[in-house]
């Protein structure tokens, strides 16, 4: 069964940095969209940003637009999430998520979530 | 941005009852919703995707449907398992928005 494996969280200060990693296997990673979504303390969810099968294509939450950056390497199967001026307000669990639909640069809904990395921005 | 608006927060349910959760989106996303399953300490599940199509391995007592931008998620007979959180999310236009997510407890 598809697998997804976040790692990267971990306390930080305001205005630091973290590069935020989710590990795919059992599917072919290189022909799916691929997302992160993030859930802060008792919240609900939030879209965080998405990536095209190709990479070629990026989009942003306009609350992260500008610090964060998506890139995915499928020579490792891997996404990641670098983020960057990180503020109090982006405590939360990160989950990698995958795009259901195969190729294409519609349907952005996700059959597959890996199981979450904790990020803690405080001083 | 689509605001995805969900009705009830929170809805009470006898196990064996009906559940019946709305979503109503802010402008039309056509058919593009999909609604997830959330459990404490566990990552969203898919329940729902194109409105009314369930995902796979899905029981058949949960059902979707949509009038213009109102979309609903019915649980026919509450088994006990399906007491979680529900959010629904639109997919039809950047940036993707989640619903604020109805929490069916136990009655």
């Amino acid at each position: 069964e598809v697998q997804l494996l976040e790692s990267g969280g971990g306390l930080v200060q305001p205005g630091g940095s973290l590069r935020l990693s989710c590990a795919a296997t059992r599917f072919t990673f290189s022909s799916y969209g691929m997302s992160w979504v993030r859930q802060a303390p008792g919240r609900g969810l939030e879209w965080v940003s998405a990536i095209s099968f190709t990479g070629d294509s990026t989009y942003y939450a306009d609350s992260v637009k500008g610090r964060f950056t998506i890139s995915r390497d499928s020579s490792k199967n891997t996404l990641y999430l670098q983020m960057n001026s990180l503020r109090a307000e982006d405590t939360a669990i990160y989950y990698c998520a995958k795009k259901s639909v195969i190729g294409s640069i519609f349907g952005y809904y996700f059959d597959y979530w890996g199981q979450g990395t904790l990020v803690t921005v405080s001083s | 941005e689509i605001v995805m608006t969900q009705s009830p927060a929170t809805l009470s349910v006898s196990p064996g009852e009906r559940a019946t959760l709305s979503c109503r989106a802010s402008q039309s996303v056509s058919t593009n919703l999909a609604w997830y399953q959330q459990k404490p300490g566990q990552a969203p599940r898919l329940l729902i995707y194109g409105a009314s199509t369930r995902a796979t391995g899905i029981p058949a007592r949960f059902s979707g449907s949509v009038s213009g931008t109102e979309f609903t998620l019915t649980i026919s007979s509450l088994q006990s398992e399906d007491f979680a959180v529900y959010y629904c999310q639109q997919y039809d236009n950047w940036p993707l928005t989640f619903g604020g997510g109805t929490k069916v407890e136990i009655k």
